[in-house]
């Protein structure tokens, strides 16, 4: 079974520019989850979907960033503009249903804003 | 709200050495308990998880939780590790329902030769 996908790897830009991160959930998981990690804050859940219907937008840091899931197969995370202070690994992860069903994580995506 | 206390930032331990890793939960309502493991620049994997039933879980690469509802506690251990269980250690805890799974902040787990 393919695991949560994310792309790119590693992303690195100059302040200003916007930077585009990308997820590819489990087949058949109707929740999605964007998790932001840095050393002082951990682990943050930014959104969370569920069948492609954002529900919990509370964690967004603010307006530059913006969440979409266009299908159940894709989403994705935009800031525009980055800034510094956006450095961090940014996590996707999925689940099947509600209960006790786990998440599953992606590798993430190392973001540095130079 | 929900919140996960992991109560140990960091934890040293020398090889072979039995270890536990202490994480507690705010609510005694019924929930969800989970262990995470987070390996250098990787994702989180799912170490084990108690959804009901036996209070003691036992994981993947040799690692168990046990629960206890009346001390809210989902503590892991591990009689004897490795080098390679130098890693990062999520406890995290999910209310029932259509709800995210609630982290701790995580206890570094470093293993020493």
């Amino acid at each position: 079974d393919a695991g949560v996908i994310q792309s790119p790897r590693h992303e690195v830009t100059e302040m200003g520019q916007e930077v585009t991160l990308r997820c590819k959930p489990i087949s058949g998981h109707d929740y999605l989850f964007w998790y932001r990690q840095t050393m002082m804050r951990g682990l943050e859940l930014l959104i969370y979907f569920n069948n492609n219907v954002p529900i919990d937008d509370s964690g967004m840091p603010e307006d530059r960033f913006s969440a979409k899931m266009p299908n159940a197969s894709f989403s994705t995370l935009k800031i525009q503009p980055s800034e510094p202070r956006d450095s961090a690994v940014y996590f996707c992860a999925s689940r099947r249903g509600v209960g006790g069903q786990p998440q599953h994580f992606g590798d993430g995506t190392r973001l540095s804003i130079l | 709200a929900q919140s996960v206390t992991q109560l140990d930032s960091q934890v040293p331990v020398f090889e072979e050495a039995p270890v536990e890793l202490r994480c507690n939960y705010s609510s005694s309502v019924s929930v969800y308990l989970f262990w995470y493991v987070q390996y250098p620049n990787q994702g989180l994997q799912l170490l084990l998880k108690y959804l009901s039933g036996s209070t003691l879980v036992k994981g993947i690469n040799g690692f168990e939780a046990e629960f206890n509802k009346s001390q809210t506690s989902f503590h892991l251990r591990k009689p004897s590790v490795h080098i390679s269980d130098t890693a990062e250690y999520f406890c995290a805890v999910k209310p029932g329902g259509n709800t995210p799974l609630v982290f701790g902040k995580g206890t570094r787990l470093s293993v020493i030769a």
